[in-house]
C-alpha cells in the first residue's frame, strides 16, 4: 500500500489568517516532501524532510513554516499568505530520501 | 541548472493506438527516472521507474533509457481514452543532493 493522506482537501483563506496542511503515512517511509504546483505547471520541490530532520528548503518565503513532529506526520504552517500562494499543495513520501516518490491527493488552497 | 524537457503536445491518438511520450535530461550524474500521470485537478501518480539502460515493460506501459543519448520515453500501448492525462517525466539527480527534477508535461489526448 503507498498511500499517503492529505488533509484538508480545499482551503480558503484570508491573507491575515493562520492555517496548517497536514500530511500522513504508515509506510514506514524516512523522507516527506512538501511540493507546490501552480496550474499547468510541474510540482515545484519545497522542503524535504528525512529521518524527521530538514535537509532541504529551497528557499520558500517563511510565511511557510514546516513541521515533522514524527517519523509519519509532516505538516505545513501557513501564515499571511499572499493570492499568488494559490496552488495545490502536494505531500510525497519515499522509502529513503533518494527512492521513489508517492504523492498524496493534495490540498488546494485558495488565498483571497 | 539541471533541465528535463517534454514536448508539451498536446499529443493526440486514436484509441488502440502506440503513444509515445519523449523526455531529455541535461544531468549525465542522474540516477533513475520516473514517468508520472496526473489527471486534471489531481495529484501525480506513479506509472514506471527506470534505472538501467534499455526497456521495462509493465503491462500496456513500457520504459526505455538512453543514458548515453540521455533520453528516457514512455510508450503506451493499446491506449484507452482513460489513459488521456499530463504525463511527467521527472528525473532523480545523482550526488548528495538527490532532488527530483519534474519535465514540464506531456498533455495526451486519446480519442475514441
Amino acid at each position: 500500500d503507498t498511500e499517503v493522506t492529505q488533509t484538508p482537501k480545499h482551503l480558503v483563506m484570508g491573507m491575515t489568517n493562520k492555517k496548517s496542511l497536514k500530511c500522513e503515512q504508515h509506510m514506514g517511509h524516512r523522507a516527506m516532501y512538501w511540493y507546490k504546483q501552480k496550474a499547468k505547471k510541474p510540482p515545484e520541490l519545497m522542503f524535504v524532510y528525512s529521518y524527521e530532520k530538514l535537509s532541504i528548503n529551497e528557499s520558500v518565503p517563511s510565511r511557510f513554516s514546516p513541521e515533522c513532529p514524527n517519523s509519519s506526520l509532516l505538516n505545513l504552517h501557513l501564515h499571511a499568505l499572499q493570492p499568488e500562494d494559490s496552488a495545490l499543495y502536494l505531500c510525497a513520501s519515499s522509502e529513503q530520501y533518494e527512492e521513489t516518490q508517492y504523492f498524496g491527493p493534495g490540498t488546494r488552497l485558495l488565498v483571497l | 541548472q539541471k533541465e528535463v524537457e517534454q514536448n508539451s503536445g498536446p499529443l493526440s491518438v486514436p484509441e488502440g493506438a502506440i503513444a509515445s511520450l519523449n523526455c531529455t535530461y541535461s544531468d549525465r550524474g542522474s540516477q533513475s527516472f520516473f514517468w508520472y500521470r496526473q489527471y486534471s485537478g489531481k495529484s501525480p501518480e506513479l506509472i514506471m521507474f527506470i534505472y538501467s539502460n534499455g526497456d521495462k515493460e509493465d503491462g500496456r506501459f513500457t520504459a526505455q533509457l538512453n543514458k548515453a543519448s540521455q533520453y528516457v520515453s514512455l510508450l503506451i500501448r493499446d491506449s484507452q481514452p482513460s489513459d488521456s492525462a499530463t504525463y511527467l517525466c521527472a528525473v532523480m539527480s545523482g550526488g548528495s543532493n538527490y532532488k527530483l527534477t519534474f519535465g514540464k508535461g506531456t498533455l495526451l489526448t486519446v480519442n475514441p
